[in-house]
């Protein structure tokens, strides 16, 4: 069976730090790109990084950038958000999301929640 | 504000037939494939439609897609209880190298 699991939320002070992690099995980890997304409280959808198969080409978006640094370790089938520097607004269930360039973010995982509030 | 923009809800009978519409840029939905998510309350988004109009095995053929230029449509026939969640249009943006969502739209069935 095709999963992602995220692990590592946390509630934590705004200027914290939280480490995501995102364990993957079912497929062949190291032939996808992989990307995040978060969701705030009552919101929508929001794009937060991709990475490219061999971690070589990483994007991430502009609320984010600068903070936030994705990672993966293809030997362990693992997918990484280094969060820093938390603000309020980061506040949101993170999802970890398989990424194909012909189905899109065709598998999701269950989401892990980050609240970043004093 | 979402670069890519969806009516915030929309509504129908069961057994109708609803649309859900989502208009973006060239940079976006003009000048890629968009996929369509299915959020029900609680859970992860599911995939709903691919390459815009391709659906994943497992997805009823109620649902079906379409694009045309900057926009896209979601439609659902035969509308049921259970499609009652929210819908995300998506989309890759080459500008911002990174995916574009629309803002979502809640389906009630009344």
């Amino acid at each position: 069976e095709v999963q992602l699991v995220e692990t590592g939320g946390a509630s934590v002070q705004p200027g914290e730090s939280v480490r995501l992690s995102c364990a993957a099995s079912g497929f062949f980890f190291a032939s996808y790109w992989m990307s995040w997304v978060r969701q705030a409280p009552g919101k929508g959808l929001e794009w937060v990084a991709n990475i490219k198969q061999d971690g070589s080409e990483t994007h991430y978006a502009d609320s984010v950038k600068g903070r936030f640094t994705i990672s993966r370790d293809n030997a362990e089938n693992s997918l990484s958000l280094q969060m820093n520097s938390l603000r309020d607004d980061d506040t949101a269930v993170y999802f970890c999301a398989r990424f194909s360039w012909y189905t899109g973010l065709d598998v999701w995982g269950q989401g892990t929640t980050v609240i970043a509030s004093s | 504000q979402s670069v890519v923009t969806q009516p915030p809800s929309a509504s129908g009978t069961p057994g109708q037939r609803v649309t859900i519409s989502c208009s973006g840029s060239t940079f976006n939905i003009g000048g890629n494939t968009v996929n369509w998510y299915q959020q029900l309350p609680g859970t992860a988004p599911r995939l709903l439609i691919y390459d815009n109009n391709q659906r994943p095995s497992g997805v009823p053929d109620r649902f079906s897609g379409s694009k045309s230029g900057t926009a896209a449509s979601l439609a659902i026939s035969g509308l049921q209880s259970e499609d009652e969640a929210d819908y995300y249009c998506a989309s890759w943006d080459d500008t911002l190298k990174g995916w574009v969502f629309g803002g979502g739209t809640k389906l009630t069935v009344l």
